[in-house]
């Protein structure tokens, strides 16, 4: 079984700032890991995904995430926050093959000028 | 190359009704699978379809059932609507052979049940 700790349902930052989002996963073999996100109204897109090969995964936007398995972690970052990157950002895990995704319960990522 | 496109974009029934929402999945995918995600909540997954069976199903009640049809597009059908029920219905579908498991999303379909 697979589950995803996201902590803070709330992350504000100013614009120009670091972006961090914290993302926990629990699996019991070698997952994959996703970051997805929703502006609002609208449904899911991919912003990067991790399938075992670089530990360090960039994504479009700017966005990247990197794989700790020592610390069970894949957060997501972004070095300077843009208005447009508010929205919300769902982290996800499955073991692949014929297994679908498990989804965190989100972090809402709120942008000041 | 077409996305996954889902109808209705928004509905409102009552308790009580039943509901159908359609997807048509990505050219070249041949399984879907449905999220429910409800007001401030990460998608919860209902089931998957591959090859026109039920192939995984979460913790949902048996008035929540599927189809899919041989052009692997979806049917998603409540029963029995309870007010609950309201959330956003996401379908996604990919390409399921050796796959790392990326889903390719619609853009939903908002319930509002009254």
């Amino acid at each position: 079984a697979q589950s995803v700790t996201q902590l803070g349902s709330h992350v504000s930052v100013s614009e120009g700032a670091l972006v961090l989002l914290r993302c926990n996963y629990s699996s019991s073999v070698p997952p994959y890991l996703f970051w997805y996100v929703q502006y609002p109204n609208q449904g899911l897109q991919l912003l990067l995904k991790y399938t075992s090969a670089a530990t360090l995964v960039k994504g479009i936007n700017g966005f990247e995430a990197e794989f700790k398995k020592s610390e069970t972690s894949f957060h997501l970052t972004k070095p300077s926050a843009h208005m447009s990157d508010a929205a919300e950002y769902f982290c996800a895990v499955t073991p692949g093959g014929y297994s679908t995704l498990t989804f965190g319960k989100g972090t809402m990522l709120l942008v000041s000028p | 190359e077409t996305g996954v496109t889902q109808s209705p974009t928004h509905l409102i029934k009552t308790r009580g009704q039943q509901v159908t929402l359609r997807c048509s999945s990505q050219s070249g995918h041949n399984t879907v699978s449905w999220y429910q995600q409800a007001l401030g909540q990460g998608p919860q997954f209902i089931f998957q379809y591959y090859r026109e069976e039920e192939n995984g199903r979460g913790n949902f009640p048996p008035r929540f059932s599927g189809l899919q049809f041989p052009n692997y597009s979806s049917e998603l059908n409540v029963n029995a609507l309870e007010l609950d029920d309201s959330a956003l219905y996401l379908c996604a579908s990919s390409f399921r052979q050796g796959d790392t498991g990326e889903l390719f999303f619609g853009e939903g379909s908002r319930l509002t049940v009254l």
